[in-house]
């Protein structure tokens, strides 16, 4: 099972709604990402966690608040945000964030959740 | 600061051509560079690179590595219309996560 899989595919949600985005994976990989990607931009790398722990928050606002209840699953809490929050926002997972041999650093990504902001 | 640079930023083409897609880096502790495709949704793995001048082939796709110039192409021959996408490339160092450059918009016409 090579899979990411995130949910919900879209979501759109006023400016006072909380809502999660959820992320899962089942191929062991230590690392998960979170990812944020505006129309025709590369992604954004927002938060990293290894082995269940934050491990880099790239300065985001405090209106995502990321979770890691387990090695397999990544939420993204959304709290206020935002119209210019609106974007795809992508979970991935590597074997491990550490410099080992057999780790070369590929980012296996889910479809993405689409989030409108109104 | 690692760096990750695309040429050309967009590229129009028609079926049938060739075309050569760049990727120039600098990246402290070189492990891996990467391509991805990316349609509408999440980027989808095509190749990864870690040795130099040793070519990658997937069907009409190709791709090598330069450690020395610091770059790598992405070739992709006789292009569909199923072509046209984003063409992500991404290089991992010491820095401990991809640093993505800002893609190549690829637009194949029939």
């Amino acid at each position: 099972d090579t899979e990411v899989t995130q949910t919900p595919k879209h979501l759109v949600m006023g400016m006072t709604n909380k809502k999660s985005l959820k992320c899962e994976q089942h191929m062991g990989h230590r690392a998960m990402y979170w990812y944020k990607q505006k129309a025709k931009k590369p992604p954004e790398l927002m938060f990293v966690y290894s082995y269940e722990k934050l491990s880099i928050n790239e300065s985001v606002p405090s209106r995502f608040s990321p979770e890691c209840p387990n090695s397999s699953l990544l939420n993204l809490h959304l709290h206020a945000l935002q119209p210019e929050d609106s974007a795809l926002y992508l979970c991935a997972s590597s074997q491990d964030l550490h410099t080992t041999r057999a780790n070369t650093g590929e980012l296996f990504f889910g479809e993405g959740s689409r989030l409108t902001v109104l | 600061e690692d760096k990750v640079v695309q040429s050309p930023l967009s590229l129009v083409v028609h079926e049938g051509d060739t075309v050569t897609l760049n990727c120039s880096y600098e990246v402290t502790n070189f492990r891996s560079l990467l391509w991805y495709k990316q349609e509408k949704k999440a980027p989808t793995f095509l190749f990864m690179l870690t040795s130099s001048g040793i070519e990658k082939k997937s069907g009409r796709l190709s791709s090598i590595l330069d450690k020395k110039e610091l770059f790598s192409i992405l070739n992709i021959t006789a292009t569909q219309t199923g072509d046209s996408a984003i063409y992500l490339c991404a290089v991992s160092g010491s820095a401990r996560q991809l640093t993505f450059g800002s893609g190549t918009q690829l637009t194949v016409l029939p």
